[in-house]
């Protein structure tokens, strides 16, 4: 249990359909991030929210869409998926921003796209 | 751009055997390297870490030192066990805005 839960741990969802993912954080942390986790290759960073301010956006095509209400929850809205997004999306919180602390993980929405 | 390669798995072991997982990195200036592991059903938990040229970090018995003449970091465990089988992620914090950069992960399965 590293403090950091997202619900749900599963989804399947069809290419029209519209979700969202939820990630909340327990440790009074001030950064959030979502990853992606594709087989076999590296993880890749999505967004970067610090202070419920968004500080980056690595090209992420615009059907994932972040929100942050505050420092302790993050979520991920998921609009016209393509089945090449399935994968296992990881939100993970830092005390400071990226630069300056350890990130510390949630376990995993596995998302499926048919 | 800054990147991290370690070693294809998986990797099949028997109990209490040597475990070395190769990382090696490119990066300008001089990051930070860590090793992450992710146990089945988990998100990545942090394993240890090393700020500047030949610190080591330790860890669970794990261990790995910053190699800055052959840009390394390799992990190593002098004998496994089966609660050792996971995925476990080389990864570097450079200077491109501090952010976390990963391989691929290497999968560690330890048979009894």
């Amino acid at each position: 249990e590293t403090g950091v839960t997202q619900t749900p741990r599963h989804l399947v969802m069809g290419m029209t359909n519209k979700k969202s993912l939820k990630c909340e954080q327990h440790l009074g942390h001030n950064a959030m991030y979502w990853y992606k986790q594709s087989a076999k290759k590296p993880l890749e960073l999505m967004f970067v929210y610090n202070f419920k301010e968004q500080t980056e956006n690595n090209s992420v095509p615009s059907r994932f869409s972040p929100e942050c209400p505050n420092s302790s929850h993050l979520f991920l809205h998921l609009h016209t998926l393509q089945p090449e997004d399935s994968a296992l999306y990881l939100c993970a919180s830092s005390r400071e921003g990226p630069s300056t602390d350890t990130q510390y993980f949630g376990p995993g929405t596995r998302l499926t796209v048919l | 751009g800054d990147s991290v390669t370690q070693m294809e798995g998986p990797v099949t072991l028997s109990e209490e055997a040597f475990l070395t997982i190769n990382c090696t990195y490119t990066a300008t200036g001089y990051p930070s390297l860590f090793w992450y592991v992710q146990y089945p059903g988990e998100g990545l938990q942090l394993l240890l870490k090393a700020t500047k040229a030949d610190d080591k970090g330790s860890n669970k018995g794990f261990e790995a030192t910053y190699r800055k003449e052959t840009t390394s970091f390799h992990l190593e465990k002098g004998s496994v066990q089966v609660s050792d089988s996971a995925v476990y992620f080389c990864a570097l914090r450079g200077n491109q805005g501090g952010k976390l950069i990963f391989g691929q992960g290497t999968e560690l399965s330890v048979k009894p």
